[in-house]
């Protein structure tokens, strides 16, 4: 039962636009969020993080936004560029706890 | 520094054969975990560490054991190969807990 969930598998945006990605999750007990960023056999890369006590957090080009009463999350990248297509992964996970919950992935292309 | 470093990066194995994947870090991290990743699947932790000869058990270790004898090292072995266990397998280390993972490169096992 996939307690993180990114319903869209692909998006693809112009280079110069906005891209957002959207994430679902499904534990009320989640409070700590994470985007990680994967290219092709490499292995993921941390981009932002934001934790429950807050609503935004914001890093260069990146902001991750959080609604804790829709339990939803998203990521938006502005301006977006080419290097910026990779597939971006959502996570999850309890204060404290060991184990971070991922979600599927959104593959990311970025169009010249 | 090489972060986080996984061998070997392919292996295919037949149904019932053992191996042992090694993932080795140089940041003096006190957190190691296993993740693996299936298509359609979130990655899923398997086992993790909390410290040098400490283990644990994640979400899907069932066919997995695991042992952290160094700080450096984790090793995750297979007695009897399934395949159901092909997959691509990634560690992770982190310096303490709720702290971002530092993904390696993965290794792609395919069972036959």
């Amino acid at each position: 039962d996939q307690q993180v969930k990114q319903n869209s598998p692909s998006l693809s945006v112009q280079e110069g636009r906005i891209s957002i990605l959207n994430c679902d999750y499904t534990n009320s007990m989640f409070d700590y969020f994470l985007w990680y960023k994967k290219y092709p056999a490499e292995g993921p890369t941390f981009l932002i993080s934001i934790s429950s006590i807050k609503d935004k957090n914001e890093d260069g080009r990146f902001t991750v936004f959080l609604n804790k009463s829709a339990k939803h999350l998203s990521l938006h990248i502005v301006p977006s560029q080419p290097g910026d297509s990779a597939v971006y992964f959502c996570a999850a996970s309890p204060t404290g706890a060991n184990n971070l919950f991922f979600g599927t992935g959104t593959r990311l292309t970025v169009i010249p | 520094n090489a972060g986080v470093t996984q061998t070997p990066k392919f292996r295919v194995l037949k149904t019932g054969q053992s191996m042992t994947l090694l993932c080795a870090q140089d940041m003096n991290h006190e957190y190691m975990y296993w993740y693996r990743q299936d298509p359609g699947m979130g990655l899923r932790l398997i086992h993790y560490s909390v410290g040098e000869g400490t283990t644990a058990k994640g979400e899907v270790p069932d066919g997995y054991n695991v042992s952290r004898l160094k700080k450096q090292n984790f090793l995750l072995g297979l007695e009897s190969a399934a395949p159901s266990q092909t997959s691509v397998y990634f560690c992770a280390s982190s310096p303490f807990m709720g702290s971002p993972l530092h993904f390696g490169n993965g290794t792609r096992l395919t069972v036959t």
